[in-house]
């Protein structure tokens, strides 16, 4: 799987769009960009993936460069709650068996949403 | 739809002792993966189970770590003897498996695992 690079650290005000974002420059055509976050003393949590095209869903959406290389995470309009570790991954939908490949997180971003 | 569950949520033990995690995925879910997450870093997949078979155990200290997931649904996940450097939140993570939605997988709260 392609590696990705975020920033360790970041902080919102509340309120405001908190924009994340990802470098994942070796990013292969069948690679998927998916999202996840972690807030403290819980599992990761799935927020979001796309392939090339912009996604949005009730929790975020996703803005994916046209050459595949970046992207960015928007959470339009960031609450307390979102104060959480955000990874950002890249992998392919299935493997060579046509099972599930694995996900590799990095340490991704912190964000810290403030009043 | 209950989520992923895991007992215990604590374990501490003194090193060189043995412990097991249980994982209950959610209904219907063929894939399961066991991840180690050390203070302060990402998540690290040790072994992934598609039904009871093994996918990818390469991370698998398998010296000390063993995993089995018999009948396709539950899984255990044994630390025999426990080090020091084991000390890490283990958690448990299923998903469908099927097509695009392979990569979503969802996560149980994790079991602690003290080693003194």
């Amino acid at each position: 799987d392609a590696k990705t690079t975020q920033p360790p650290s970041m902080d919102c005000a509340e309120g405001r769009a908190a924009n994340l974002p990802c470098n994942h420059s070796t990013i292969s055509g069948n690679e998927y960009v998916y999202w996840y976050r972690q807030i403290h003393s819980q599992g990761p949590q799935y927020i979001i993936h796309g392939l090339k095209n912009n996604e949005t869903n009730e929790m975020a959406s996703l803005i994916i460069t046209e050459d595949r290389k970046s992207s960015t995470l928007i959470l339009p309009h960031a609450t307390l709650r979102d104060t959480a570790v955000y990874y950002c991954i890249v992998r392919v939908a299935t493997g060579n068996t046509g099972t599930a490949s694995k996900l590799t997180f990095g340490t991704g971003t912190r964000l810290q949403v403030t009043l | 739809e209950a989520g992923v569950a895991q007992s215990p949520r604590y374990k501490i033990i003194e090193k060189r002792q043995s412990v097991a995690f249980w994982c209950n995925p959610i209904s219907g879910h063929a894939t399961l993966y066991w991840y180690q997450q050390i203070l302060g870093q990402g998540p690290k997949l040790l072994i992934q189970f598609q039904n009871n078979g093994v996918v990818d155990d390469s991370q698998l200290p398998k010296d000390r770590f063993s995993a089995e997931r018999l009948k396709g649904v539950d899984s255990t996940l044994k630390i025999q003897p426990a080090k020091l450097e084991d000390s890490a939140v283990y958690l448990c993570a299923s998903s469908s498996g099927r097509g695009l939605r392979a990569g979503e997988l969802f996560f149980g709260e994790g079991s602690r695992l003290t080693v003194l």
